[in-house]
Formats: structure tokens, C-alpha cells, sequence
């Protein structure tokens, strides 16, 4: 199984910070990674898909980038909306498997 | 619009048996890859299991160890989840989401998800 590791596991930012995320597969993904955003009680939600595409309707401060085994989520300047828990998740073989998140958090 | 609609989860003994439906709508769902995806209660997601649009290709977690089927009915635009011998373990909510697999070019992602049905395995 690919194995998908997430860093770090909490953040403490401010809104207007720019955040990095970095997420690193255990063997080459090509560029077959997703990033998702949750908050508490609801379904996972999409922001970007092939390491750095950027999903239909989702603010542009939002952006990825990397391939092979390491990957990066940027959000450029924080926004309220974004306080929440961000996934990983490599899509290139069975079985899936997912960051284990990054909760960004008020600071 | 995509709709993806979790159903049947519940309070259940261990080794109690439940049977999950994910009702779509909104795009042509006899065509997409579909898969079950679990969260554990204050824990990260864990993919279960996923079925191809004609159900020739499954995939199951090898945590599961032949304890849920996954099922589909292409008339019905419907997901299952046939989960036996429920654990603890299993307590999580279960989430529908559509997409995967991939081609020789390009694989595909979850794209849509379920809002999730909430399981609880405890006597």
C-alpha cells in the first residue's frame, strides 16, 4: 500500500497568513493526488485534483503543486472560511489512502 | 446537480450485521467507478471499498478481510455496503463518493461525496 504522510499535523495560523502544507507519498504517484478540506460534521470537499489542478468554484488563494512523492497545498492568504481539516489522498492505485490531515487552526 | 445520498446506518451489537444504500442522482451513474469511504470519530478517512460501473472490478480494504460487499444497481442509480460481523471498530461514518480507477492515460478522483451515514457498533 502507498502510504501518505501529511505535515504537519496542526498549524496555528491568522487569517492573511499564507499556510504550506506538505504531503509525501511513500513511492511515485505521478501526479495523481487530491486535496481535500473538512470541517466538523460535513463530507470531505474537493479543492484540487492531479497535484495542481484546481477544482471548479474554489477560491484561487488555493493552489498545488509537486509530482512523483512530494506535494504541497498553499493557501496564499488565509481566509475565516478556511479554519478547518486538510487531507491528502492519492488516487494513482487501490487501495486509496489518505494524510492522516493537518488541522489549521486560529492562533 | 450531483446528489449523493448515504442511508441505513444505525446503532448495532457487535457481530450485528447493516446494510448501507447510497442513493444517486443528477449524472449518469451506470458510467462511474463508486466507492464507500469511512471516518472513525475524530479520526482521518480510510478508504473501504470501491466498484467498477458494471461491477466486474472490486476493491476492499484488507482490514475488512471479507466482511463487507460492496453492490450496485445501475436501474436503481443505488451504492450498497453489505457489512457482517460488525466491530467496534467499525463505528465510524460512511461516506459515499463517486469516482476512481484508472485508464492507461489518467486516473480519476472523488469527485462527489455523500453527506455520510453514521454507524455505531456498541452493546
Amino acid at each position: 500500500d502507498i502510504q501518505m504522510t501529511q505535515s504537519p499535523s496542526t498549524l496555528s495560523a491568522s487569517v492573511g497568513d499564507r499556510v504550506t502544507i506538505t504531503c509525501r507519498a511513500s513511492q511515485s504517484i505521478s501526479s495523481w493526488l487530491a486535496w481535500f478540506h473538512q470541517k466538523p460534521g460535513k463530507a470531505p470537499k474537493l479543492l484540487i485534483y492531479k497535484a495542481s489542478s484546481l477544482e471548479s468554484g474554489v477560491p484561487s488563494r488555493f493552489s498545488g503543486s509537486g509530482s512523483g512523492t512530494e506535494f504541497t497545498l498553499t493557501i496564499s492568504s488565509l481566509q475565516p472560511d478556511d479554519f478547518a481539516t486538510y487531507y491528502c489522498q492519492q488516487y494513482n492505485s487501490y487501495p486509496w489512502t489518505f494524510g492522516q490531515g493537518t488541522k489549521v487552526e486560529v492562533k | 446537480e450531483v446528489q449523493l445520498v448515504e442511508s441505513g446506518g444505525g446503532l448495532v451489537k457487535p457481530g450485528g450485521s447493516l446494510r448501507l444504500s447510497c442513493a444517486a442522482s443528477g449524472f449518469s451513474f451506470s458510467t462511474y467507478r463508486m466507492n464507500w469511504v469511512r471516518q472513525a470519530p475524530g479520526k482521518g478517512l480510510e478508504w473501504v471499498s470501491s466498484i467498477s460501473s458494471s461491477s466486474d472490478y472490486i476493491n476492499y480494504a484488507d482490514s475488512l478481510k471479507g466482511r463487507f460487499t460492496i453492490s450496485r444497481d445501475n436501474a436503481k442509480n443505488s451504492l450498497f455496503l453489505q457489512m457482517n460481523s460488525l466491530r467496534a471498530e467499525d463505528t465510524a461514518v460512511y461516506y459515499c463518493a463517486r469516482g476512481g480507477g484508472c485508464t492507461s492515460t489518467s486516473c480519476y478522483f472523488p469527485d462527489y461525496w455523500g453527506q455520510g451515514t453514521l454507524v455505531t457498533v456498541s452493546s
